[in-house]
């Protein structure tokens, strides 16, 4: 079965720099989640998009934004990098949110910042 | 503010054992909670969707169950064997809103 496509799934970058993570949902997914989990941490959601509207927004950082486009994939764009912002970014998609979906996870990008 | 405790952090039983890990949570008024296993540097793979209004869901050698009024989960793992050993993570949904709330997991080893 199709799952959730991320990309890349290693990125380096130096700090004040920008980055575009991708997500590709499951085929008639219309919601798609974020989430960062930092080295040892649980996953904190950072927002999420429900047929390319934003549905919720947890801590994401001010220098973070994110879309979803008429296909569905959704891409989280990242400036000013910090050291901070090492971690392994979640991409999750369902089917509706508020569906009693289960959400599905990515492979995830795993993001360093030297 | 919901918060997600999962007791124990770590857990090593020999292959053959029965288990169960315990998940908490210190609001009720949850939607649904969702069980997952995390593979070292991997993502997350869903295995157990509970709904608020269900006691228990089951898929092959896994069982979960809810009790909402406690704020508990558990998740019971029969016939444990090596390819089990990941780590485990519950979390739960509000009403209102679609993000999870994560435990920090349980750390699962089964020994051959």
């Amino acid at each position: 079965a199709a799952g959730v496509i991320q990309s890349p799934r290693h990125l380096i970058k130096e700090k004040r720099e920008t980055a575009t993570l991708k997500c590709y949902p499951i085929p008639r997914h219309d919601t798609v989640y974020w989430y960062q989990q930092g080295p040892g941490q649980d996953p904190q959601f950072l927002i999420s998009f429900y047929e390319k509207m934003q549905s919720d927004k947890g801590s994401i950082p001010d220098r973070f934004s994110a879309q979803q486009f008429s296909d569905y994939h959704s891409e989280l764009n990242m400036s000013s990098l910090e050291l901070g912002d090492s971690a392994l970014y979640f991409c999750a998609s369902s089917l509706s949110p508020l569906s009693n979906q289960p959400q599905h996870f990515g492979d995830g990008t795993r993001l360093s910042i030297l | 503010k919901q918060e997600v405790t999962q007791i124990p952090a770590a857990l090593s039983v020999p292959e053959g054992e029965n288990l169960v890990l315990n998940c908490s949570f210190t609001d009720s008024a949850i939607y649904n909670l969702q069980w997952f296993r995390q593979d070292p540097g991997k993502g997350l793979t869903s295995l157990l969707l509970i709904q608020s209004s269900q006691r228990e869901q089951t898929s092959g050698r896994l069982n979960a169950s809810l009790d909402k009024s406690s704020g508990r989960s558990t998740l019971y793992i029969a016939a444990s064997q090596p390819g089990d050993s990941a780590t485990y993570l519950c979390a739960v949904t509000q009403g209102g809103s679609e993000k999870l709330v994560f435990g920090k997991g349980t750390k699962l080893t089964v020994n051959p």
